[in-house]
This record gives C-alpha cells, structure tokens and sequence, in this order.
C-alpha cells in the first residue's frame, strides 16, 4: 500500500532552525512536493524533489533520498509567520499526489 | 489577475439537498482536481480532469460529481448520497507536461457544513 509518515505536531524558536521528516511508500515515484498550509486556507507550493539531494530555495530547503523513501523540510531562520503546517507528498507512478497528514509547527518567541 | 477562484467560501447543506461548488481558473491550465480535507487527514482526491469532457474518479468519488465543459471551469455537486459532507473543499490545477509531472496550485477552499 501507499503510506505517508510525518510527525503530527513540532514546536521551535523564533529564529531557530527546524527540520521536518518525511518517509514515504509509494506505488512507483515520480518526485516528492512540500507544500505550506496556513490554518483555514489552502496549500501553498514551497519545493519539489525528483533528484536525490538538497535544493535550497531561500530560507527553505528540502532534502530527498529516493533509496531510503525520506525526505525533509528545513526551515532556517524561523519566524511566526511559518507557523503552519508542511504537507509531504509524493508523487506515484499515475503522477498522482498522496498527500500525508501534516505536520502542525508552532514557532514560539 | 491569474488564478484560481473558488464560491462560496462557506455553504450550508440541508438534509437531501444537493449543492454545487463553484471552481474557476484563468491560468490556462490543462488539469484540474477537487480535493476534501477532514481534520487530521490527508488531502483526499475526489475527481481530477485532464482535458475538457473527460474526467475521472479519484478515491472518494461516491457521493460527488462532477463536469468539465470549459477548460476553465470545474464545478463538484454534492450530492444527497454523500452521507457525511462536513468538510473543506480544495480545488487545484496544473499545466500538464510532457514530463507528466506538474505542480498543482490550489484555490482558496470552500467550506461545507450540514445544517
């Protein structure tokens, strides 16, 4: 079956740096999205991941290893504003998204 | 401005009524999917549509339909069979490539509550 692993719920600083894990099983895999999502509002794009390694885009990056079915987000510079949660979902061999859970991050001053 | 618009931001269902939940998109973009989001959950897909005229089943579709006249437009129906429809609707959509891999974006959700 297709599975999706993330922690429910993570607290950290403002200013700190924060990662949040992602391991997956899926149906075949065609790349791995990260998405934000605000309380009561939609999903946001942050990254996409096909290639095993870190792309880094700002004060967000994102790992992926393919081998290992883990992935992570990694927030640098925390400010209240990322308080949300990050949705990992990667992609199957229909190029369909399964999205996990979530994982709710408060950031505390 | 381009994006993806979705109506009402919260609706209200009676017992054995249908509704219909409006989705617009002026990105030109060739896919489109409806989603439902229940507390705790994942995102669960309903239906997606590729091209005009054709559409297919997703995971939950019992309960839900669908059409896809326009390339713009994707609205869902609610139907009486959907026994338990509290939730938040997402609508997205995508420029399908060769690749076969696209990023979705989402509208701003509609929320749905049985009275």
């Amino acid at each position: 079956g297709q599975n999706i692993d993330q922690p429910t719920e993570m607290t950290a600083t403002e200013g700190a740096i924060v990662q949040i894990n992602c391991t997956y099983q899926t149906s075949g895999f065609n790349g791995l999205f990260w998405y934000q999502q605000h309380a009561g509002e939609a999903p946001t794009f942050l990254s996409y991941n096909v290639l095993d390694g870190l792309e880094e885009k700002g004060r967000f990056s994102s790992f992926l290893s393919r081998s290992k079915g883990y992935s992570y987000l990694l927030l640098k510079e925390l400010q209240m504003k990322d308080s949300a949660s990050y949705l990992c979902a990667p992609m199957d061999s229909n190029y369909q998204l399964i999205w996990g859970a979530g994982t709710k991050l408060i950031i505390k001053p | 401005d381009g994006g993806i618009t979705q109506s009402p931001k919260y609706l209200f269902r009676k017992e054995g009524q249908n509704v219909t939940l409006s989705c617009e998109q002026n990105l030109n973009h060739d896919a489109m999917y409806w989603y439902r989001q229940d507390p705790g959950q994942g995102l669960r897909l309903i239906y997606y549509s590729q091209i005009v005229n054709d559409f297919q089943k997703g995971d939950i579709a019992e309960g839900y339909s669908v059409s896809r006249e326009k390339k713009e437009s994707f609205p869902l129906t609610v139907t009486s069979a959907q026994k338990n429809p509290t939730a938040f609707y997402l609508c997205a959509s995508s420029i399908l490539t060769s690749t076969g891999v696209e990023t979705q974006y989402f509208g701003p959700g509609t929320r749905l509550l049985v009275l």
